[in-house]
């Protein structure tokens, strides 16, 4: 298994402000996957975070609006540029790919709220 | 992206009755993974069903996989209020993931 931590765990923003969200992971892993999910909805697979090249966005996705970095193999990061309302969502980090099992393990969260 | 679908979507149970979620895809699955998401939480990875056919039971849950590969169930045997949450499938195609609708399951003691 992982642990993963995310910072912050909620925010509120103001439109048209970026936020970046920080995923930690205390083991080095493969596959680090960037969701939305907005509330009493299911999640919805945002971009594919690939260490040392660009990240692969998923339809609907672009880089420009959810910029992501990935500098090593522990660690990514999400930017929700440009934010409106209808940006409010929580926003998960997970891994995958331990031990070549496709099992995803979650990070708590962060709780966007743009006003 | 790809979306596998869950029915019912909400289903409210006296505690000690069974439940069943129900993941239906048009295509065939490689495999299907089973998520439980308690209120306020994020999703914990239950189950992975790789082989047609395939029953696999962790304590009251059984899970099951389709024969043709395109469905599965997850059916729990006298729920508890610690069932409380919302079951979700998910399937990967290469390294995507996408998750089914989920089934929101509220227990009532």
């Amino acid at each position: 298994s992982a642990v993963i931590s995310q910072k912050p765990s909620r925010d509120i923003c103001q439109r048209g402000t970026s936020l970046t969200i920080q995923c930690q992971v205390d083991s080095q892993v493969t596959m680090m996957f960037w969701y939305r999910q907005q509330p009493g909805q299911s999640l919805t697979l945002i971009a594919t975070a690939n260490q040392g090249s660009e990240a692969t966005y998923e339809s609907g996705f672009v880089i420009d609006k959810f910029p992501i970095s990935r500098p090593n193999l522990t660690f990514s990061t999400l930017t929700v540029s440009n934010m409106s309302p209808e940006d409010s969502s929580i926003y998960l980090c997970s891994v995958g790919g331990l031990a070549g099992s496709y099992e995803q393990y979650f990070g708590p969260g962060t709780r966007l709220t743009v006003t | 992206g790809q979306q596998v679908m869950q029915i019912p979507q909400y289903q409210h149970v006296q505690e000690g009755e069974d439940f069943t979620t129900y993941c239906n895809s048009s295509t065939t699955l490689s495999n299907i993974q089973w998520y439980k998401q308690r209120p306020g939480g994020h999703p914990v990875f239950l189950i992975q069903l790789v082989k047609s056919g395939e029953v696999k039971k962790q304590k009251r849950l059984t899970f099951q996989f389709g024969e043709a590969k395109k469905n599965s169930s997850l059916h729990i045997t006298a729920t508890q209020t610690t069932d409380v949450g919302t079951y979700f499938c998910a399937q990967n195609t290469g390294n995507q993931f996408y998750f089914g609708t989920g089934t929101s399951l509220t227990v009532i003691p």
